[in-house]
């Protein structure tokens, strides 16, 4: 059964730009949740998408936002970047009922 | 609410000794929990989790962890280290399924020989 896959792997972006990152969870699995994770602020916890709908939300600004398509793929949008933006962004699929996180292996985001 | 903390962000080992890696958590219902271990450049791997029943969890790779509800905690220990431990461990809580967890500031295994 093929992994949580993230694409791209690696980004470089110019303050200012936006930027769409991509999740596409395990086959079946319907809730997907997206990580930030930086050294100095660890790993936090953005939003999470079940059946299309945002579920849970954390304390990031609106430039942040998701998406969660009808095949469970979900996309990460941040606008107007800054530098404090880099970092390793993270995402998670699980079942509902399995309480267990498969993660994809990040897509590290680098603005200059 | 709830919180995890990490005791130690650093941890170093000999190659064959002991490994514990300390979490204690705050939950205002039954908690489920996890840890998880990152290798560099990569997401993370879920090694073991607690959701109700034995207390003693086994995990992959010979890690095991125990809930201990009085403490608060749920401690991570492997009897025997390997090499091929050293990465970052991470251990977290969540009150429902594992859609919104909430992460440990993280512990670095280093394994010396």
């Amino acid at each position: 059964k093929a992994g949580v896959t993230q694409t791209p792997r690696y980004l470089i972006k110019t303050r200012g730009q936006q930027v769409t990152l991509s999740c596409s969870p395990i086959s079946g699995h319907r809730s997907v949740s997206w990580y930030q994770q930086t050294p100095g602020q660890g790993l936090q916890f953005l939003f999470e998408y079940f059946s299309e709908t945002q579920r849970n939300k954390g304390n990031f600004p609106g430039r942040f936002s998701g998406r969660q398509f009808s095949n469970s793929r979900s996309e990460m949008n941040v606008s107007t970047l800054e530098l404090g933006d880099s970092a390793l962004y993270l995402c998670a699929s699980s079942l509902e009922s399995q309480a267990e996180a498969f993660f994809g292996q990040g897509t590290r985001l680098t603005v200059v | 609410a709830q919180s995890v903390t990490q005791l130690g962000s650093h941890v170093s080992v000999s190659e064959g000794a002991l490994v514990l890696l300390r979490c204690n958590y705050s939950s205002s219902v039954p908690p489920y929990l996890f840890w998880y271990v990152q290798y560099p450049n990569q997401g993370l791997q879920l090694l073991l989790k607690y959701t109700t029943g034995a207390t003693l969890v086994k995990g992959i790779n010979g890690f095991e962890a125990e809930f201990k509800k009085s403490e608060t905690s749920f401690h991570l220990t492997k009897p025997s280290a390997h090499m091929s431990d050293a990465a970052e461990y991470f251990c977290a809580v969540s009150n429902t399924n594992a859609g919104k967890s909430t992460f440990g500031d993280g512990t670095t295994l280093t394994v010396k020989p």
